[in-house]
């Protein structure tokens, strides 16, 4: 079956620094792909749509330029979390479609 | 906006059958999916339902009633490692939902004893 591969699966990084999620479809082509961040105890948010070639589309409060969205190829999505605080430590996971949504692994970020 | 209800916690033994109830009020529908997530994994797919009805497979089924906005998972026959929080998603009814755009509830913690 489809598969989305995300990477890390987990980082460490220190406040004000920069990091970088990616995130593949293997075997398929994604125009559009998902963001979504998860606190502890607490479910899945969307935070933005990612677009092949166009600029993403940011839910309301999701600051776009803490959260770079980059999606450069039809297989490539990234999330860049710009001067990382340690409010923004979280589970972020990525998603794309292939008729029915299909989940990367997750990227665990703990910002010190 | 979007709104998915369902329980934050719930408890069972082994071998019981539980049901995990979840309401929504979305903007439009086009299908309702439960996931199963273990702490620190990625949510897996369990059941996706668009029609009216239930849908069985193994252990688990899905029922769907658009008119109530209603939905609920059936566990059978529970096993410790059942236990997991199990999540309800809308796909809302525009031209995101077709991509596979989710709004999720926030999540049954479901803990099966022995």
């Amino acid at each position: 079956g489809a598969v989305v591969s995300q990477h890390p699966s987990w980082v460490i990084c220190k406040s004000g620094t920069s990091v970088k999620i990616e995130c593949r479809s293997l075997d398929f082509q994604a125009t559009t792909m998902f963001w979504y961040r998860q606190f502890p105890k607490q479910s899945l948010m969307l935070m933005a749509t990612s677009n092949e070639g166009s600029k993403a589309t940011y839910e309301q409060g999701v600051e776009k330029d803490k959260f770079l969205i980059n999606h450069a190829s039809l297989t490539l999505s990234t999330l860049t979390v710009t001067s990382a605080h340690p409010e923004d430590s979280s589970f972020y996971i990525c998603s794309a479609s292939t008729g029915s949504p299909v989940f990367g692994s997750g990227t665990r970020l703990t910002v010190v | 906006g979007q709104n998915i209800d369902q329980p934050t916690e719930m408890t069972a033994t082994e071998g019981a059958i539980v049901q995990i109830n979840c309401t929504y009020q979305t903007s439009g529908f086009n299908g309702l999916f439960w996931y199963q997530q273990h702490a620190g994994e990625a949510p897996t797919f369990l059941s996706y339902n668009v029609l009216d009805g239930l849908e069985e497979k193994g252990r688990f089924s899905s029922f769907l009633s658009r008119s109530k906005g209603y939905s609920y998972l059936l566990l059978k026959e529970l096993q410790m490692k059942d236990s997991a929080s199990y999540l309800c998603a809308v796909l809302p009814g525009d031209r995101g939902s077709t991509l596979g755009r989710l709004y999720f509830g926030r999540g049954t913690q479901l803990t099966v004893w022995p």
